[in-house]
């Protein structure tokens, strides 16, 4: 069955470095994969897309690779401010390539400590 | 733009009793998804349509969960007993189906817990 894996253990990095967050998965061939923000109580907000023929993929501050091979997507924040804190969540696209419902992993917790 | 608006935000109910849950998606938008969100679970696709068309619901746990979409601009999840293991946050999000825009736009969800 499908599986996606990212850090269930929280993420700790000091404001400035740049914070590195990983989604594994297996058992899936997306045609893409996208990376949402969610804050408590919220709904996610999403950042960025990536899909299956790109390896990387830039916005401001924000870096997104994608490797097909490895089965793995590495979200990059640079320059990190403590407002970066929150929950990131990887979720990938169907086969297809299709506006489809996605499948989301757990999401990890990255904290910026000033 | 208001966002996707759902309602209610907050919801306690007994088990055993009916509970309704609604969703404004972004006008426009004509692909609509419904997930549900539990600390031991994570964030899950339960359905979603296209152009008011249910799609996939294969992610409905059971049929104690029905969703309906009369028209472009309103959608209900219905869960009818409600049991205590139904208890999570349950999202509504939007999207508009165009070649190469997949992104999705989340409400703020309805906090569901079933005594």
């Amino acid at each position: 069955s499908q599986k996606i894996e990212q850090n269930s253990e929280a993420l700790n990095i000091q404001e400035g470095k740049t914070a590195t967050l990983t989604c594994n998965y297996t058992n899936y061939s997306p045609a893409y994969l996208q990376w949402y923000r969610q804050d408590p109580g919220r709904g996610p907000v999403f950042l960025l897309l990536i899909r299956e023929n790109e390896k990387e993929k830039r916005k401001e501050r924000l870096k997104v690779t994608f490797d097909t091979t490895l089965k793995q997507s590495l979200f990059h924040i640079t320059a990190s401010q403590p407002a970066d804190s929150a929950t990131y969540l990887c979720a990938l696209g169907t086969p297809g390539g299709g506006a489809d419902g996605l499948t989301f992993g757990k999401g990890t917790h990255l904290i910026i400590q000033p | 733009d208001a966002g996707v608006i759902q309602s209610p935000r907050h919801e306690v109910t007994e088990m055993g009793q009916e509970v309704t849950l609604r969703c404004k998606p972004i006008s426009g938008h004509n692909s609509l998804f419904w997930y549900r969100q539990t600390m031991m679970r994570g964030l899950e696709l339960l359905i979603y349509f296209n152009n008011n068309v249910p799609i996939d619901d294969s992610g409905m746990p059971e049929d104690r969960f029905s969703a309906k979409m009369p028209n472009a601009s309103f959608s209900t999840l219905k869960i009818q007993p409600s049991e205590p293991r139904d208890s999570a946050v349950y999202f509504c999000a939007s999207s508009l189906r165009q070649e190469n825009s997949y992104e999705q736009y989340f409400g703020p969800g309805t906090r569901l817990t079933v005594t």
